[in-house]
């Protein structure tokens, strides 16, 4: 049973515009909430965070936003850049499991067109 | 900044083989990860360690074992390769249980003939 949904597995987006991932989680003790970034024969790297205690988390070019309600995040990169292209997962976790293991979504690519 | 090492970037192997993968951290972190990484399946967690000697499986542990007999490092081990286990193997690396946050290798492309 996924825990963690990406249902766009891909998306294209115009340089300059906004580009909006989504993310969808169905385990009610997840409270905290990464991205990552992943370049083809590299390893992900970490984009961006939240705690469930916020709705909103802003750095630079990319935010992301939590409603807890509806189980759903959002990454929000804006203008969009062609070095954005990449592979990107999102991943919950229990911040009171101990062990603070991940779980990540499929991934949706994303594709910035110059 | 963590630095996260494996000891090989590309790996061909016959099925039946055993296989050695290491991952060295700098950092001195607690918790070290394995997970594969497939096209449509995202990452999936192999096996994980939370101190020195200790282990615990992820959500897909057959057909692997781990070692970790030092803090610094984590081997994942593939008693007899099978083509299925054809992946790309990522591991990472995490601070005290308090934070989340985990720090990758570049990974270990496998392949399994």
């Amino acid at each position: 049973d996924q825990q963690v949904k990406q249902n766009s597995p891909s998306l294209s987006v115009q340089e300059g515009r906004i580009s909006i991932l989504n993310c969808d989680y169905t385990n009610s003790m997840f409270d905290y909430f990464l991205w990552y970034k992943k370049y083809p024969a590299e390893g992900p790297t970490f984009l961006i965070s939240i705690s469930s205690i916020k709705d909103k988390n802003e750095d630079g070019r990319f935010t992301v936003f939590l409603n807890k309600s509806a189980k759903h995040l959002s990454l929000h990169i804006v203008p969009s850049q062609p070095g954005d292209s990449a592979v990107y997962f999102c991943a919950a976790s229990e911040g009171n499991s101990g062990y603070s293991t991940l779980t990540f979504g499929k991934g949706t690519m994303l594709l910035v067109s110059p | 900044d963590v630095k996260v090492t494996q000891s090989s970037r590309y790996l061909v192997k016959r099925t039946g083989e055993k296989v050695f993968l290491e991952c060295v951290q700098d950092m001195d972190h607690e918790n070290m990860f394995w997970y594969r990484q497939d096209p449509g399946l995202g990452l999936r967690l192999i096996y994980f360690s939370y101190d020195v000697k200790m282990k615990e499986k992820g959500d897909i542990p057959e057909g692997y074992s781990v070692s970790r007999e030092k803090k610094e490092r984590f081997s994942l081990i593939l008693e007899s390769a099978s083509t299925n286990q054809t992946s790309m193997y990522l591991c990472a690396t995490g601070r005290t249980l308090s934070v989340n946050e985990q720090f990758f290798g570049p990974g270990t492309r496998l392949t399994v003939l």
